[in-house]
């Protein structure tokens, strides 16, 4: 069976400080990988997604970037946290290819910027 | 470019029906979906339904495409309060780049 981790959980980071958000998922190869946010009040706003190593979207301009440095791994990152980046993450996958149509998520991460 | 629209709030007593409505703007899209998000938790699937269908039911769950109104509903028969959650509706479409949409979420109350 197929599984997403997503870590850490919760963290407090300062203003500017930098962010690395981590995400495997376990069972699967070549999967789609998708890092959305969910801010207090906004819904789910799709960050990045990705089809393969070395090709990932970006879909907001923002703070932030994404790498993709294995095939089942997909870090979020940034070298200088804004407060405005505070909010819930989620990291999701779905089969590669035609394989599939549902995206499957990860139990997120908090991050709040102080 | 895409949008899903939700409203955000929705409160009904226990034992009655829920419905959730989503409207979206991507005539291209394959498949929508409804998520449901418990408190501090990722998303869970629920269901989906294929853009070629108009009704798909499963158990206490029914969903209502209205393709040409790009209207979707979810309907939950006989609300419990574990049914208390934000729902997200969905769409994407097979255009080669797997993009999933989502909508803002409906936050349900069940009252008991």
């Amino acid at each position: 069976s197929q599984t997403i981790h997503q870590w850490p959980a919760t963290l407090v980071q300062p203003v500017g400080s930098p962010l690395s958000l981590e995400c495997t998922v376990e069972g699967t190869s070549n999967p789609n990988l998708y890092w959305y946010r969910q801010a207090a009040g906004r819904g789910l706003q799709l960050l990045f997604y990705s089809i393969g190593i070395d090709q990932i979207s970006s879909e907001v301009p923002q703070n932030l970037s994404a790498s993709r440095p294995q095939d089942r791994q997909f870090i979020l990152s940034s070298k200088k946290l804004l407060l405005s980046d505070s909010g819930f993450y989620l990291c999701a996958w779905r089969w590669g290819g035609t394989g599939g149509n549902t995206i499957y998520f990860g139990e997120g991460s908090w991050l709040t910027v102080v | 470019g895409e949008d899903v629209e939700q409203s955000l709030f929705l409160s009904v007593r226990e034992g009655d029906s829920s419905v959730i409505n989503c409207t979206y703007t991507d005539s291209s899209s394959t498949y929508l979906y409804w998520y449901k998000q418990e408190p501090g938790a990722g998303l869970q699937l629920l269901t989906y339904i294929f853009s070629n269908m108009d009704m798909k039911q499963d158990q206490r769950l029914t969903v209502l495409l209205n393709k040409k109104d790009k209207h979707l509903s979810l309907r939950i028969a006989d609300t419990q309060t574990g049914d208390s959650a934000i729902y997200f509706c969905a769409e994407s479409s097979a255009s080669g780049t797997y993009k999933y949409i989502f909508g803002t979420g409906t936050r349900l109350k069940v009252l008991a």
